[in-house]
């Protein structure tokens, strides 16, 4: 009964490689977020997403986008993947209820580009 | 733009002393302010957040933080650390716009060591 999971756990891949994570909720939220936990542990919003419209986008190339089939889903693709791009991606989800809402976190993902 | 700062890289304590993780924050509005923990090689669980009332938020696994407007401060605290407890911690800062999304600051997280 996993909130909010991602898949997969770790991907290694090669520089240029074009590579997709996947990230669902069962909370019933409306918002889903992506961050990213560079090697010195520090977390940064990239994007977010509330039922399926691009809400937050922060200064990320456009080599990451985004993609939400439906409100439980979203789902983070990277095209030419760079060595800089190795770092620990969160996907999260809250529900704003016109109060301060919560966010939630997956268990991450693991990128490595070598 | 809203800020938090974790003044600490690593605390260090004794099971069953007391524990302090400090947080400071800069805010233009009202202050929305979270912490979570980060076990090794896990996600970010929610510990607590204050919004608004009364200054100390109790949370999860016995911790609690004290807020102090004058002080700007935020810090985390439980009264008897267990080892289980060593871990990464991070507070946060929700911006003030309370839309269809929220977007949270993390501090650069300070690393709890308990030992025996």
């Amino acid at each position: 009964d996993t909130a909010v999971s991602q898949t997969p756990k770790y991907l290694v891949t090669q520089m240029g490689n074009d590579k997709s994570i996947k990230c669902e909720q069962n909370l019933g939220h409306d918002t889903m977020y992506w961050y990213k936990q560079d090697s010195k542990k520090f977390l940064k919003i990239m994007f977010s997403y509330n039922n399926k419209e691009l809400i937050i986008n922060e200064t990320v190339p456009n080599r990451f986008s985004p993609k939400s089939p439906d409100k439980a889903h979203l789902n983070l693709h990277i095209n030419s993947l760079e060595l800089g791009d190795s770092a620990v991606y969160f996907c999260a989800s809250s529900q704003p209820l016109g109060g301060v809402d919560t966010q939630y976190f997956g268990p991450g993902t693991r990128l490595t580009v070598l | 733009a809203q800020s938090v700062a974790q003044p600490e890289d690593q605390v260090n304590v004794a099971e069953g002393n007391p524990l302090t993780v400090k947080c400071t924050y800069s805010v233009s509005g009202n202050p929305y302010l979270f912490w979570y923990v980060q076990y090794p090689n896990r996600g970010l669980q929610f510990l607590l957040k204050y919004i608004t009332g009364d200054n100390l938020v109790k949370g999860s696994y016995g911790f609690e933080a004290e807020f102090n407007k004058s002080q700007t401060s935020f810090h985390l605290k439980k009264p008897s650390a267990l080892v289980s407890d060593s871990a990464l911690y991070f507070c946060a800062v929700r911006d003030t716009d309370t839309g269809t999304a929220s977007k949270l600051t993390f501090g650069t997280g300070t690393r709890l060591q308990v030992t025996l």
